[in-house]
């Protein structure tokens, strides 16, 4: 069974710093998605990265795919109030369906 | 396209009766996904649809749960004899196939809210 790890489970921090978190599993995905949802609504699709090593850019988010496509990391800079919400990883095996992380959920203070 | 619509965005039940939840995907779409979410965890995989044809079940799901893609396109999922556990966020994504790949972009509803009283 795929089991995909996320870290920290939850983060406050003070807007304006730059946050880190983390997806891990022990199985190799063909691809990975990272979401935020907000309560009450659907998550929102992010990113998705699909070779090792990748990098992507979005505004202030950098977002990264581990060399063997076990992991992957969020990088937020300079966060906003806005920011706030539940960041989601979803990895994908070749033809399967989509296994999701617990969540980190972040809140940014005024 | 406004992107993938589920209906009714909130439904309370009384235990022991029957519901059912209506998803329209982005029209271009050829999958479809059911997931179950309560508080404080990431989405559950519950069954999916290539079409009309549903390729996968999850496990767990109980035989009270039953899902339909006619003409694949819309889809509906029921809960037969609901229970209180039943209470939850069901949400549906539908997904494309990125090209020159055989990676899935999924796209998701906002959401019904159940609640089994």
């Amino acid at each position: 069974t795929q089991l995909l790890e996320q870290s920290p489970q939850f983060l406050s921090i003070q807007e304006g710093e730059n946050l880190t978190v983390y997806c891990n599993s022990s199985s190799v995905f063909s691809s990975l998605q990272w979401y935020r949802q907000e309560p009450g609504e659907g998550p929102v699709l992010l990113v998705t990265v699909v070779t090792g090593g990748e990098v992507k850019k979005l505004k202030r988010l950098t977002f990264q795919f581990g060399d063997a496509r076990k992991d992957s990391s969020l990088h937020i800079t300079a966060a906003q109030t806005g920011d706030t919400g539940l960041y989601l990883c979803a990895g994908a095996q070749y033809g399967q369906n989509f296994v999701f992380g617990p969540g980190t959920r972040l809140s940014v203070l005024p | 396209d406004t992107g993938v619509s589920q209906n009714p965005r909130h439904k309370i039940t009384k235990r022991g009766q029957n519901v059912t939840f209506r998803c329209d995907p982005i029209s271009e779409h050829n999958r479809l996904y059911w997931y179950r979410q309560t508080l404080g965890q990431g989405p559950e995989f519950l069954t999916y649809f290539q079409n009309e044809a549903q390729l996968e079940k999850s496990r767990l799901l109980s035989d009270r749960f039953s899902a339909e893609r006619p003409k694949g396109s819309f889809s509906t999922l029921e809960i037969q004899r609901t229970e209180q556990g039943d209470s939850a966020m069901y949400l549906c994504a539908s997904s494309f196939r990125l090209a020159g790949g055989p990676v899935y972009e999924q796209y998701f509803g906002p959401g019904t809210r159940l609640t089994v009283t």
